[in-house]
């Protein structure tokens, strides 16, 4: 099974600066076709899931454009340009090439 | 708009059975695979099983493999999973979801299931 390894898993921010977080897979999740196969979802507090990224680098519908996806093969970052008081929550990587396997959740809070 | 309401939750003694369902509005029910995931009291996400949109295809996280059984009802845009010889470790908020390029890009509100005796 892959592993999904994020980092830090606790992220205090200052609204207005930026924030990165790290996840890195135990397999490659580039496929022939050229996509990476991870996507970055965010779970605000007391909310369901919600998706950001996906494919690596696509943002979903309605996600706002101050965040974003990189990286290929094994290492990958989602990047949020400018934090805001509603980014808070748990930010979760996922691999989508061979089944799928959640990392174990970042938390962005708000210093 | 997209729409997946679960339900069926509760409290069940360990051991016992329960069925989730999932219904489904919103969006053409019978082109997407459809998944379940769960988040126990205070941890992260854990994916359990897919199924395709026409239901032949389906996989399981081993947690839940042979226990577990996801299936779908194109006729009702209505998604099921059967747990059964539920354990404590159970005990979780269940979520379906629905997926097309990649992973789950919609997920519903999540229904409260506690193992317990």
């Amino acid at each position: 099974d892959i592993v999904m390894t994020q980092s830090p898993l606790s992220l205090p921010v200052t609204p207005g600066e930026a924030a990165s977080i790290s996840c890195r897979s135990s397999q490659s999740l580039l496929h022939s076709n050229g996509y990476n196969y991870v996507d970055w979802h965010l779970q605000k507090p007391g909310q369901s899931p919600q998706l950001l990224i996906y494919l690596g680098s696509n943002r979903a519908p309605g996600v706002p454009d101050r965040f974003s996806g990189s990286g290929s093969g094994t290492d990958f970052t989602l990047k949020i340009s400018r934090v805001e008081a509603e980014d808070v929550g748990v930010y979760y990587c996922m691999q989508t090439l061979q089944t799928y396997t959640f990392g174990q959740g970042t938390k962005l809070e708000i210093k | 708009q997209v729409h997946l309401v679960e339900s069926g939750g509760g409290v069940v003694q360990p051991g016992r059975s329960l069925r989730l369902s999932c219904a489904a509005s919103g969006f053409t029910f019978s082109s997407r695979t459809m998944h379940w995931a769960r988040q126990a009291p205070g941890k992260g996400l854990e994916w359990l099983t897919f199924i395709s949109n026409d239901g032949t295809n389906h996989y399981y996280a081993d947690p839940v493999r042979g226990r577990f059984t996801i299936s779908r009802d194109n006729s009702k845009n209505t998604l099921y999973l059967q747990m059964s010889s539920l354990r404590a470790e159970d005990t979780a908020v269940y979520y379906c979801a629905r997926s097309e390029l990649s992973g789950p890009d919609y997920w519903g509100q999540g229904t409260l299931v506690t193992v317990s005796s």
